[in-house]
């Protein structure tokens, strides 16, 4: 069935760093891809999301890239911040014409020390 | 709140029993979810709905039913067949666009 990786589990930045997450689909048929931040206990909230047919958005110091050929999307933090910590989930959409369901990653803890 | 209500925020369940989540939504959605999160595990889908009246199931829906009786109710009952039901529920909800909006959820864990 369809799938999404997500790498690392953990990441550990010092203040002012970067911090990346790699996710790659099993569907080519997917075409929305969100990233959703969760802090402890919290609902998981949506920080930015990219369509196939845009190779790179941006909002801020947060960016996202897509390579629909290799199947692979990142998220970008620029000068991370400790309130940067907290849980972040990469997702796909299931099929071409229904952008309904997602298939999550399975998360990654990034933790900004000061 | 983003206009999605689950309750209760904590629940427990006692061996053999049927528990039942709530989930509520004032924003119009048509299309409403119920995933399950483990740690490690990420959000899995249990069910979900695209419209009243009509569910199909996720990737783990054993042990769970749901109904759609309402646009903005979409209850989630956890049955004494799910063995292994300790975990953040967390329902969500899509008016018609990509972006799914999340309620604060409900953690479930075995008495």
């Amino acid at each position: 069935g369809e799938n999404v990786e997500q790498h690392p589990s953990t990441l550990s930045v010092q203040e002012g760093d970067s911090a990346v997450i790699k996710c790659t689909y099993s569907d080519s048929a997917s075409n929305y891809f969100p990233w959703y931040k969760q802090e402890l206990g919290k609902r998981p909230q949506l920080i930015i999301d990219i369509r196939s047919n845009v190779g790179e958005k941006k909002d801020q110091r947060i960016a996202v890239t897509l390579n629909k050929t290799a199947k692979h999307f990142s998220l970008h933090i620029t000068e991370t911040q400790p309130e940067d910590s907290a849980v972040y989930f990469c997702a796909a959409s299931i099929g071409s014409y229904n952008t309904d369901k997602l298939i999550f990653g399975t998360g990654t803890r990034l933790q900004v020390f000061p | 709140d983003g206009g999605i209500t689950q309750s209760p925020k904590y629940l427990f369940r006692k061996e053999g029993q049927n528990v039942t989540l709530s989930c509520e939504q004032n924003l119009n959605h048509d299309a409403m979810y119920w995933y399950r999160q483990d740690p490690g595990q990420g959000l899995r889908l249990i069910y979900y709905s695209q419209i009243v009246n009509d569910f199909q199931k996720g990737d783990i829906a054993e042990g769970y039913s749901v109904s759609r009786e309402k646009k903005e109710s979409f209850p989630l009952t956890v049955t004494s067949a799910q063995k292994n039901p300790t975990a953040f529920y967390l329902c969500a909800s899509n008016g018609g666009g990509d972006i799914q909006y999340f309620g604060a959820g409900t953690r479930l864990s075995v008495l």
